[in-house]
């Protein structure tokens, strides 16, 4: 059973616009998430995250936002570029448990 | 300059053999972990160890084996008995289990 999902595979999006990616949980109990970024044939590097006590958190063009009685978290890359594109990945940690991921989705940043 | 080496890059075997995927860390982390990723599964977990001479089955371990002798090492053996071998293996260490994990860049396991 899939804790955490992201639904959208994929995702392409013109330079200089708007991405949005989006993160649904189901363990209420998750009070803190993460968004890691991978490349082909590199491992993920770590992004972002957001403490379930916050709604939003913002570093410079990457901002996460929470909503906890959705269980949804989007993260927004505002401008998009190029560079930008890779899979990203949601993950959130259970108690002393390892992270657990989504399947992740790979944005495509179109010049 | 601190960080994680997994070793190699690629490594072709032939079915029936086991193989040894290396993950060395110098971030003086305690906890360790290996990751599996296939198209389309995102990273799913074989082991991880919380700290030496102690490990915890992930997710996934079936045909899988691993030993923490040392805080610095965590290798990742891949036996015979995994039926579907062939993927990307991700080594990651963190501070504590729940922190943010870091990761190396990876050994694409090929096997035929």
């Amino acid at each position: 059973d899939q804790q955490v999902k992201q639904n959208s595979p994929s995702l392409s999006v013109q330079e200089g616009r708007i991405s949005i990616l989006n993160c649904d949980y189901t363990n209420s109990m998750f009070d803190y998430f993460l968004w890691y970024k991978k490349y082909p044939a590199e491992g993920p590097t770590f992004l972002i995250s957001i403490s379930s006590i916050k709604d939003k958190n913002e570093d410079g063009r990457f901002t996460v936002f929470l909503n906890k009685s959705a269980k949804h978290l989007s993260l927004h890359i505002v401008p998009s570029q190029p560079g930008d594109s890779a899979v990203y990945f949601c993950a959130a940690p259970s108690g002393n448990t390892p992270l657990v991921f989504g399947k992740g989705t790979r944005l495509s940043v179109i010049a | 300059d601190g960080g994680i080496t997994q070793s190699p890059k690629y490594l072709f075997r032939k079915e029936g053999q086991n193989v040894t995927l290396s993950c060395e860390q110098n971030l003086n982390h305690d906890a360790m972990y290996w990751y599996r990723q296939d198209p389309g599964q995102g990273l799913r977990l074989i082991y991880y160890s919380q700290i030496v001479n102690d490990f915890q089955k992930g997710d996934i371990a079936e045909g899988y084996s691993v030993s923490r002798e040392k805080k610095e090492s965590f290798p990742l053996t891949v036996t015979s008995a995994q039926k579907n071998p062939t993927a990307f293996y991700l080594c990651a260490s963190s501070p504590q289990t729940n922190s943010p994990l870091h990761f190396g860049n990876g050994t694409r396991l090929t096997v035929t």
